[in-house]
């Protein structure tokens, strides 16, 4: 059963950049599926950000896309987002999670498994 | 983007009643080349992460209980309950995943009347 945890500062100051790590466990990040990031600002929804695969093919969500990094480390078994030029408006629970690619599928599906969450506070 | 619309926003339903959640997608999430329904159901119970109930609109992630169930095809699908117990207490998101960027409804909450 793979395991996912988030790790970061829980509060950054606006127009700095927020950084989060997703540590990964009893599961290889480099076995074939993609790995994500979605956040949820509090009382609200869901929304996705960012997902990388092993060989680093990345996908990002067109709103974010200009500030949104998401990188792996593969000798780490963990991979990373930065948001830069926070603001208010990114504050949020954010979640790292296992997007399921099923073999032959160009692009991945659904989120299968999901970390407990890290909140993020941008204030100064 | 496909734009996904949850139906009610919340919802009371009494104990051991059923409980029925629609979503509707703004574009078709099926594909006819292998005839599957591209959408997904969460749980998300308070102070948790979302769980994955269902994938391809109606097939149960293990250890899913079988009270509940998904269906649906093309624009609209539907999550029921059929038997509400008190640790179903949540709030219900779909997602489709037909095209990137991968988009959430905005969930229904689900409590006891």
């Amino acid at each position: 059963q793979v395991q996912l945890q988030e790790s970061g500062p829980g509060l950054v100051k606006p127009s700095e950049t927020l950084s989060l790590t997703c540590d990964v466990s009893d599961y290889s990040i480099s076995s074939g599926y993609y790995w994500g990031w979605i956040r949820q600002p509090p009382g609200k929804g869901l929304e996705w950000i960012g997902s990388i695969y092993h060989s680093g093919n990345t996908y990002y969500n067109p709103s974010l896309k200009s500030r949104v990094t998401v990188s792996i480390d593969k000798s780490k078994n963990q991979f990373s987002l930065k948001l830069s030029s926070v603001t208010a408006a990114d504050t949020a629970v954010y979640y790292c999670a296992r997007h399921e690619k099923p073999s032959g599928s160009l692009i991945p599906y659904y989120f299968d498994s999901w970390g407990p969450g890290t909140l993020v506070t941008v204030s100064s | 983007d496909i734009v996904m619309t949850q139906s009610p926003d919340s919802l009371a339903v009494s104990l051991g009643e059923r409980a029925t959640i629609n979503c509707k997608s703004s574009q078709s999430v099926f594909y006819r080349s292998n005839n599957k329904n591209y959408l997904a159901w969460y749980q998300q119970k308070p102070g948790q992460p979302p769980n994955l109930l269902f994938y391809w609109a109606s097939t149960r992630e293990s250890g899913v209980p079988d009270r509940f169930s998904g269906s649906g095809s093309g624009t609209d699908f539907t999550l029921t309950i059929s038997s509400l117990q008190a640790e179903d207490v949540a709030v219900y998101y779909c997602q489709q995943y037909y095209s990137p960027p991968w988009t959430f409804g905005q969930g229904t909450k689900v409590e006891i009347k």
